[in-house]
């Protein structure tokens, strides 16, 4: 069975803080993962492809561990905009693209 | 402006009365999908189509029908709504979806309600 968990959050952490997302994936033979970020009632949009050698883009760092099936997101130096859902995705097939349920990020003052 | 349209937005409806709620691209996408969001269960894909006249059953078909007798429109009908398809749905269209990045351009939503 196709499986994405994510952490159940709410995170809440204050602005300048440094936060981290963990998600986890059961099929093995998955072939390409995203983060996701969803603002409330609105459309999820990507924010950034995760490389099996990491990636970094600004603030945002993803990383994916093959061997464990674990995807990760860190945030660093938290903006209050970071405040939304982020949704991890993973891509299992020609036209299976699978979304965990996400994780809720609340950044405050 | 590259983009998905869906419309209504918003509807409220009774149990059994058809309807369909519409969606359009106009990035010349092959890949079109059409996903559900409910409260801790996340997105749910209902249908998908490779491309025209080529459709098929996602993860939650049970109750609806989809379309593709155009490029750029993937409607998604619901015959006799129930209530447990209150939701809210996503149109979603991507160019290739064996690509990297598999990044899915997704509609504004269309929240829907059946009493």
């Amino acid at each position: 069975r196709k499986e994405v968990e994510q952490d159940p959050g709410p995170f809440n952490v204050p602005e300048g803080a440094t936060v981290a997302f963990n998600c986890t994936y059961s099929n093995s033979a998955s072939q390409s993962f995203f983060w996701y970020r969803q603002d409330c009632r609105k459309e999820p949009k990507l924010l950034m492809s995760v490389y099996s050698s990491g990636n970094e883009d600004g603030r945002f760092t993803a990383q994916l561990n093959r061997a464990s099936q674990y995807i990760s997101l860190l945030i660093r130096d938290s903006k209050l905009s970071d405040s939304a859902t982020y949704l991890c995705v993973v891509h299992s097939g020609y036209s299976t693209l699978t979304f965990g349920k996400g994780t809720m990020l609340l950044v405050s003052p | 402006e590259a983009q998905v349209t869906q419309n209504p937005r918003y509807l409220i409806t009774v149990t059994g009365k058809k309807l369909t709620v519409t969606c359009s691209q106009n990035m010349n996408h092959e890949y079109m999908s059409w996903y559900r969001q409910d409260p801790g269960l996340g997105l749910r894909q209902i249908y998908y189509s490779m491309n025209v006249e080529v459709t098929d059953k996602g993860d939650v078909p049970e109750g609806y029908k989809v379309s593709r007798k155009e490029k750029r429109n993937f409607p998604l009908i619901l015959e006799s709504p129930s209530p447990n398809q209150t939701s809210l749905y996503f149109c979603a269209s991507t160019a290739n979806p064996t690509g990297a990045p598999y990044e899915q351009y997704f509609g504004p939503g269309t929240r829907l309600t059946v009493t």
